[in-house]
């Protein structure tokens, strides 16, 4: 399978538990993106990364939360100290952009965060 | 600021009735417009895209949509449903400035459409 893969696919942690996630983009996809939704609600943009760089951010994107994409592949999106409120699909997506205007972006399956 | 407003939250459809969605958004400059579908159970699939020339897009399934400028309008058309296109369907703007992608897609609320056999 060479789509947009996220793990873990589901995750249930108590008020104040640190937690962490994965996406690894199609190989070739240099753009990778995180979104978060709500049930009800179309996915918010949380940030995005161009290979490692990390080049807007959403005023979603708390202190408590923090991305990496060290290498330009995989990325990991870690909540610390998590809110009830933060219980929410991840998404993540990825893009090639070959030209300077428009490019498509493939979604991955997200990862349903459940904070007790 | 980029916004985007989704007319319908629940349609419901007979099999072969027509349907039309409609998206307006709001951002001053060019666009890349989306629609993207939601199977029960499955993750967001492109279901047509506009990035310039032709207004009318088609896309997979048979749907296709017009992007009417003047009315920051991109309606989601399809001549006769399906069954099987009972899904969520969101429509996404990307606001472009000075020849690059700004990145980020925003979406809109998005729309359940029940299709009965």
């Amino acid at each position: 399978d060479t789509g947009v893969s996220q793990n873990p696919r589901h995750k249930i942690t108590k008020r104040g538990q640190n937690v962490t996630f994965r996406c690894d983009p199609i190989s070739e996809h240099n753009r990778l993106y995180w979104y978060r939704q709500t049930l009800g609600q179309g996915p918010e943009f949380l940030t995005y990364f161009q290979n490692e760089a990390q080049l807007e951010k959403s005023r979603l994107l708390s202190d408590r939360f923090s991305a990496e994409r060290p290498k330009g592949s995989f990325s990991t999106l870690e909540i610390q100290r998590t809110e009830q409120g933060d219980s929410a699909m991840y998404l993540c997506a990825s893009s090639v952009d070959w030209s300077p205007r428009g490019d498509e972006q493939f979604f991955g399956p997200g990862t349903r965060l459940t904070v007790l | 600021a980029q916004s985007v407003s989704q007319h319908n939250h629940h349609v419901i459809l007979s099999e072969a009735a027509s349907l039309e969605l409609g998206c307006n958004y709001s951002y001053g400059g060019t666009v890349n417009l989306f629609w993207y579908v939601q199977y029960p159970g499955q993750h967001l699939q492109l279901l047509l895209k506009y990035f310039s020339g032709d207004p009318l897009v088609k896309g997979i399934k048979g749907f296709e949509a017009e992007f009417i400028k003047s009315k920051f309008s991109f309606n989601l058309r399809k001549p006769s449903v399906q069954w099987s296109d009972t899904a969520e369907y969101f429509c996404a703007v990307k606001g472009i400035a000075g020849g690059t992608s700004y990145g980020k897609l925003t979406f809109g609320q998005g729309t359940i459409l029940t299709v009965h056999p």
